[in-house]
């Protein structure tokens, strides 16, 4: 059974970098099945799709954060990771990592790793 | 803004039925039938109910459905329980430049 397992720094300060990695159990990240992906929220606020890998290196993001986002796949450590530059307190949010299927929607998730942007 | 309209709150006493809408535009939801919903219960991770705009993942009670209709896609929960309560967030397959957005997010209140 897929598990995705987030981890990272809890507190980033503004204008650094925000890096998180997901590690992957129970199947492998060169599946053919799966848009590895992150997901955010902020406090009380919705959901936020930032972006999704591929196995074949494809990146997809959201067209708000596009230009900071990089999200990236060490199949060495079935691991993907998270890449967030130049970040401000609209970034304090809770990120998951999911396991996207282009037809059958996200149905493996992380349990979220809360990330604070404060100098 | 988010991308997908919801309503903010919707509301029932158990044994009922609501819907929640999902209203998304002709090159989101209305171009696709890859509409999914999830269900986020406080400080938990978001849940897969609804993918493809109506089927249900193995394990999701069948008082759960959707549909679509257009631009706008629905999540009714039939015999509603306690259990239920919870935020509901509809997404959308948005074509490849956009991928995938979400609604705001519907918080169920069983009276």
């Amino acid at each position: 059974q897929l598990q995705l397992q987030e981890s990272g720094p809890g507190l980033v300060k503004p204008s650094e970098t925000l890096s998180l990695t997901c590690t992957v159990s129970g199947g492998s990240i060169s599946s053919s099945s799966y848009y590895w992906g992150w997901i955010r929220q902020p406090p009380g606020k919705g959901l936020e799709w930032i972006g999704s890998i591929y196995y074949s290196g494809s990146t997809y993001y959201n067209p708000s954060l596009k230009s900071r986002v990089t999200i990236s796949v060490d199949t060495s450590k079935n691991q993907f990771s998270l890449k967030l530059s130049s970040v401000t307190a609209a970034d304090t949010a809770v990120y998951y990592c999911a396991s996207p299927r282009f037809l059958e929607g996200m149905d493996v998730w992380g349990k979220g790793t809360t990330v604070t942007v404060s100098s | 803004q988010s991308a997908l309209t919801q309503p903010a709150s919707v509301s029932g006493s158990p044994g009922q039925s609501i819907t929640i809408s999902c209203t998304g535009t002709s090159s989101d939801v209305g171009s696709y039938n890859l509409v999914s919903w999830y269900q986020q219960h406080p400080g938990k991770a978001p849940k897969l109910m609804i993918y493809e705009g109506s089927k249900r993942p193995s394990g999701v009670s069948n008082r759960f459905s959707g549909s679509k209709s257009g631009n706008t896609a629905s999540l009714t929960i039939s015999g509603l329980q306690a259990e239920d309560e919870a935020d509901y967030y509809c997404c959308s397959y948005a074509g490849s430049s956009t991928f995938w957005v979400f609604g705001g997010g519907t918080k169920l209140t069983v009276l």
